[in-house]
């Protein structure tokens, strides 16, 4: 079946860049999203991009799209402490077209 | 995008007893769901809620335990049955326009002793 994994943790320091990384499995992808969790919040839409897409900018935010090597990131660039947060990623189930995978999330700690 | 309420935020129940727990959307939307992320983990969906028919589960979910309610475009329940401490998790709800997006609620954080 898809898998969607990520790395567990991220520590940057404030004002510098940082790049959250996903794989997954399924090549027949639609969407790939990212989505942000704070402390005792739900999850919000941060961004998402379409398959036949390489890269898309949102302010701050880039997320780049490999299909080859099935790799999406999330580059947040300027990096505030407010940044802190589980960042998961997502897919659209290929056999559900709105069943989304997601990812373990990745906790991000924004250093002073 | 559509804003989503759910109720309660949180609770604390005893093994043995049952919770609903209530989601509501500003606008109607086409699609409604339920996930599950437990302590953590990441999310794993429960069921699609219908409207006007039964939900539809996914593998190792059944409607004995989760019935789900949608009675209409802006509303739908969740109801955790016979709760174990292995219940104890975030409950989201999400609703989607029938395109790309897909809007989560705040959750409920359930804790059962």
């Amino acid at each position: 079946g898809e898998d969607v994994e990520q790395s567990l943790f991220l520590s940057v320091r404030e004002g510098d860049s940082s790049v959250i990384n996903c794989t997954y499995t399924d090549s027949s992808s639609t969407y790939l999203y990212w989505y942000k969790q704070e402390p005792g919040a739900g999850l919000q839409l941060l961004t998402y991009i379409f398959s036949n897409m390489d890269m898309k900018q949102d302010q701050r935010l880039t997320v780049l799209l490999n299909k080859k090597d099935k790799h999406l990131s999330l580059r947040i660039a300027d990096t505030q402490t407010g940044d802190s947060a589980i960042y998961f990623c997502a897919e659209r189930d290929r056999d559900s077209s709105y069943k989304l995978i997601f990812g373990s999330g990745t906790r991000l700690l924004v250093r002073p | 995008s559509a804003v989503i309420s759910q109720k309660p935020s949180r609770d604390i129940c005893q093994r043995g007893t049952s919770l609903t727990i209530q989601c509501q959307v500003d606008s109607q939307v086409t699609m409604m769901f339920w996930y599950r992320q437990q302590p953590g983990q990441s999310l794993t969906l429960i069921a699609t809620a219908n409207q006007g028919s039964e939900a539809t589960y996914e593998s190792g979910f059944v409607i004995d335990k989760f019935p789900i309610s949608r009675p209409n475009l802006t509303f739908s329940t969740l109801t955790v049955s016979n709760m174990s401490p292995e219940d104890s998790s975030i409950y989201l709800c999400s609703v989607g326009d029938g395109g790309e997006t897909q809007y989560f609620g705040p959750g409920t954080r359930l804790l059962v002793l």
